[in-house]
């Protein structure tokens, strides 16, 4: 059973404070997405890459958030430094998109729930 | 751009009774559109999705939906409803410029299912 995984699955951190998160995409899944659901904002696409590269990035705040691949198997989310407002919940999807014939689904991870004090 | 409405933040039904989610959309090419699920503490599941053809789409658990273009809507339902189908509801389009890997997401409707 393929999944999207994710760690840490809680973080507590004290503001001005790095936080990583990782996730591990479905094994020949070629495009990963970064989400932020809050109570306020709802789901927010953050990032998304297709083959490791960075595809569309609007969504992250560019002074704080950075996110990478390393590589096919680990997507990296930053925020350095850390501030209470992004507080929330962090999701990472992966899916296989082509041109054509792809499913257009998304496989989400079960989130990181990271507190900022 | 595109865009989701889901109407109504929370909708309550009985067990057994019928589950009615609505979802109305705006896009400026033809859409693909797409019903996620979220349990407490959990990710999100895709529940069904439409993309070409048929426009009654069958997805888990029993649940359906129907994309009417003339409406833009793409209403959730389900005839029976369960306790275990208490979770939040997202509805999501994707297509256009942006292309078909971007998802746009509704605010959510959290269903409540009471015995």
């Amino acid at each position: 059973d393929a999944r999207v995984t994710q760690t840490p699955r809680h973080k507590v951190t004290e503001m001005g404070q790095e936080v990583t998160m990782r996730c591990q995409p479905i094994l020949g899944h070629n495009t990963v997405f970064w989400y932020r659901q809050t109570m306020m904002q709802g789901l927010e696409l953050l990032a998304y890459f297709r083959n490791r590269a960075p595809l569309d990035d609007s969504g992250m705040p560019k002074d704080r958030f950075s996110a990478e691949m390393p590589d096919a198997t680990l997507a990296t989310l930053k925020i350095q430094p850390s501030e209470p407002r992004d507080s929330a919940v962090y999701f990472c999807a992966s899916g296989f998109f082509m041109d054509r014939g792809d499913s257009y689904e998304q496989y989400f991870g079960p989130g990181t729930r990271l507190t900022v004090t | 751009a595109q865009s989701v409405t889901q109407l109504g933040s929370h909708v309550s039904v009985s067990e057994g009774a019928l589950v009615l989610l609505r979802c109305n959309y705006s896009s400026s090419v033809p859409p693909y559109l797409f019903w996620y699920v979220q349990y407490p503490n959990q990710g999100l599941q895709l529940l069904l999705k439409y993309t070409t053809g048929a426009t009654l789409v069958k997805g888990i658990n029993g649940f359906e939906a129907e994309f009417k273009k003339s409406e833009t809507s793409f209403h959730l339902t389900k005839p029976s409803a369960h306790m275990s189908d208490a979770a939040e509801y997202f509805c999501a389009v994707s297509g256009g410029p942006t292309g078909f890997q971007k998802l746009v997401f509704g605010t959510g409707t959290r269903l409540l299912v009471s015995p």
